[in-house]
């Protein structure tokens, strides 16, 4: 069966460090992959989402960045957090052909 | 645009007492309508999704919601709502062209004992 796992689950990070997400998913192939965003108060805001290796498209202009190095891995990064980037970060999955997805456990990002 | 409003942000009930949650969508060409749950320290979990056909949809635990086209609506209903039922409900639709979902804000449901 397909499962999906992303980390760290809780971070706090002080503002202007870095960030590095990751997310994985098994049991399939060539997914399509997303990256949302909770935060408090709001709804769910999709930031990227990725249909193949190395292609990403960008919801969210900000100082946020994706990658996919490999068919079933997708990375969530800042050069320098602000703390307006706290919140609750969700990796998901589909497959190609269907348009049900699935999330992850998520991951509590603070910026102080 | 295509977009998803859910203008409950937070319904109060007590146990028994039936819910229904309204959405409403903005949307051309074909819907694809999905409720999703989050329970406190669980990940979001499929509620129940309409693609077509009967415009009555049933899910897990007892939910169901019903699409009305004419309304532009997707409200999720029970009939008796449980303690265990306290979450936050998320309605969403399929935007075909980016191949991901667009989210409503969420509604926090609290079911008081």
């Amino acid at each position: 069966s397909q499962t999906i796992h992303q980390w760290p689950a809780t971070l706090v990070q002080p503002v202007g460090s870095p960030l590095s997400l990751e997310c994985t998913v098994e049991g399939t192939s060539n997914p399509n992959l997303y990256w949302y965003r909770q935060a408090a108060g709001r709804g769910l805001q999709l930031l990227f989402y990725s249909v193949g290796i190395g292609q990403i498209s960008s919801e969210v202009p900000q100082n946020l960045s994706a990658s996919r190095p490999q068919d079933r891995q997708f990375i969530l990064s800042s050069k320098k957090l602000l703390l307006s980037d706290s919140g609750f970060y969700l990796c998901a999955w589909t497959t190609g052909g269907s348009n049900t997805i699935y999330f992850g456990e998520g991951s509590w990002l603070t910026v102080v | 645009a295509q977009s998803v409003s859910q203008h409950n942000h937070h319904v109060i009930l007590s146990e028994a007492a039936s819910l229904e949650l309204g959405c409403n969508y903005s949307y051309g060409g074909t819907v694809n309508l999905f409720w999703y749950v989050q329970y406190p320290g669980q990940h979001l979990q499929l509620l129940l999704k309409y693609f077509s056909g009967d415009p009555l949809v049933k899910g897990i635990k007892g939910f169901e919601a019903e699409f009305i086209k004419s309304k532009f609506s997707f409200n999720l209903r029970k009939p008796s709502v449980q303690w265990s039922d306290t979450a936050e409900y998320f309605c969403a639709g399929w935007d075909t062209g980016r191949r991901a979902l667009t989210f409503g804000s969420g509604t926090r449901l609290q079911v008081q004992p």
